[in-house]
């Protein structure tokens, strides 16, 4: 179970913190994503962290948000720095396999809600 | 990067009916393919990965096929729970983009 916090408004410019606690499976062993999906838009995948620590990011937010983990808690984060009216989204946390060929995303977090506007 | 493409954008289509969603890559993925359903104001739910692999619990009315460039996510008999926009994703490598999406629609 993936269960996500933390979202809300913010004005541009600002910084938000969501966190997505796992319950289920081990958050450092495996791989774990961020989409997002924009008001009636459809999806787009925000970033990933493998369990050997590297990280990737979509080009749209590289830069701002820094994705992590916290093995104590079993808990994903992303930090979102210098928000824009366009990272306005329903944010999703996702189980992402636990190898480069099987990070298709099962299951998700029932999302949590991101509005930046002033 | 590469890109993803779907078509068509929306179908509807009476219950019973053969639906057929194409997934397009703008290279080569080979069988890094994954299908998604969302219903609507809920969460995506899993169907199909690796092309052609039925998650846990989706009906066999649901497939896929294809490979390296062109999908194929078909519903063999749509029922009237498979209203939802269906998403195709890229898995092989980073950015995981995923396709913009198909609205199926009951008549």
């Amino acid at each position: 179970q993936l269960v996500e916090s933390g979202g809300g408004l913010i004005q541009p410019g600002g910084s938000l913190r969501l966190s997505c606690a796992v319950s289920g499976f081990t958050v450092s062993s495996t791989y774990m994503s961020w989409v997002r999906q924009a008001p009636g838009k459809g999806m787009e995948w925000v970033s990933i962290t493998y369990s050997g620590g590297a990280t990737y990011y979509a080009d749209s937010v590289k830069g701002r948000f820094t994705i992590s983990r916290d093995s104590s808690k079993n808990t994903l984060y992303l930090q979102m720095n210098s928000l824009r009216a366009e990272d306005t989204a329903m944010y999703y946390c996702a189980r992402a396999g636990d190898n480069v060929w099987d990070s298709w995303l099962d299951p998700w977090g029932q999302g949590v809600l991101v509005t930046v506007s002033s | 990067d590469i890109q993803m493409t779907q078509s068509p954008s929306s179908v509807s289509a009476s219950v019973g009916d053969r639906v057929t969603i194409t997934c397009r890559a703008s290279q080569g993925i080979s069988h890094y393919l994954a299908w998604y359903q969302q219903k609507p104001g809920k969460v995506p739910k899993l169907l199909i990965y690796s092309i052609s692999t039925l998650q846990s619990g989706v009906p066999s009315r649901f497939s896929g096929s294809g490979s390296e460039t062109d999908f194929t996510l078909t519903i063999s008999s749509l029922q009237p729970e498979d209203v939802a926009t269906y998403y195709c994703q890229k898995y092989d490598i980073v950015p995981y983009s995923f396709g913009p999406g198909t609205t199926v629609d009951v008549k």
